[in-house]
């Protein structure tokens, strides 16, 4: 596709219950980040892939928390036994290997845990 | 740790304003930085970008200034139009991610 694309745009889950969010990173992007938003803040970086590996995961916030991109293109955010402060926009990004290159980012996933 | 801020949440300019948002950082090994534009419900949209080794780059009525020295970045916005309105982030880029800033809210009044 033309940009990054994210599913689903929105999700409501109950408090334990298990959730995953997709990420289909622009065609040819290297590079996937995760970040978090919570309302009002900027965007807050969970985990970086570099084709399949997952070369960061310092922003993971729990354990509950597992990223995956085993085929170097779509990614999931998994997000076990859901808590309210899970609740925030989940945004993907991706962007070519170099480092001073622009990440582009898709519209983001809104959780919101009940 | 180290991180990238603003000084000022929002902003309120009158249509047709030049606009300037700042930005501090503190991480002196960044060596990119990029301005994002973020309107409600969507993902951070780029704007321009900054190699450590300018201290001033322009674009379509967008000028973002580095100084390196007091670890300062700006973005100006000229002619300011009611389309600018959204949450504007700097961020710095010192190694594999993006550090974001907390966001300055643009507000244009007509």
């Amino acid at each position: 596709g033309a940009g990054v694309s994210q599913s689903p745009r929105y999700k409501v889950a109950k408090r334990g219950q298990d959730v995953a969010l997709r990420c289909d990173p622009i065609s040819g992007h290297v590079s996937l980040f995760w970040y978090q938003q919570a309302l009002g803040q900027g965007p807050e970086f969970l985990t970086y892939f570099q084709n399949e590996a997952q070369l960061d995961k310092s922003g993971l916030p729990s354990d509950r928390f597992f990223a995956e991109r085993p085929e170097g293109s779509v990614s999931t955010l998994k997000i076990q036994r859901t808590q309210q402060e899970d609740s925030a926009v989940y945004l993907c990004a991706s962007s070519s290997l170099r480092q001073d290159t622009e990440a582009f980012f898709g519209q983001g996933t809104r959780l919101t845990v009940v | 740790g180290e991180s990238v801020g603003l000084h000022l949440p929002t902003l309120s300019v009158q249509e047709g304003d030049n606009s300037i948002i700042n930005c501090a950082y503190s991480n002196s090994a960044s060596d990119y930085f990029i301005w994002y534009k973020q309107e409600s419900g969507k993902g951070p949209q780029f704007i321009i970008d900054i190699r450590s080794n300018m201290d001033k780059r322009q674009g379509q009525r967008v000028t973002v200034l580095l100084n390196k020295t007091v670890k300062h970045l700006s973005l100006q916005i000229a002619a300011t139009q009611p389309g600018d309105s959204a949450v504007y982030f700097c961020a710095e880029n010192a190694g594999n991610m993006l550090t974001f800033g907390g966001g300055t809210r643009l507000m244009v009044k007509p």
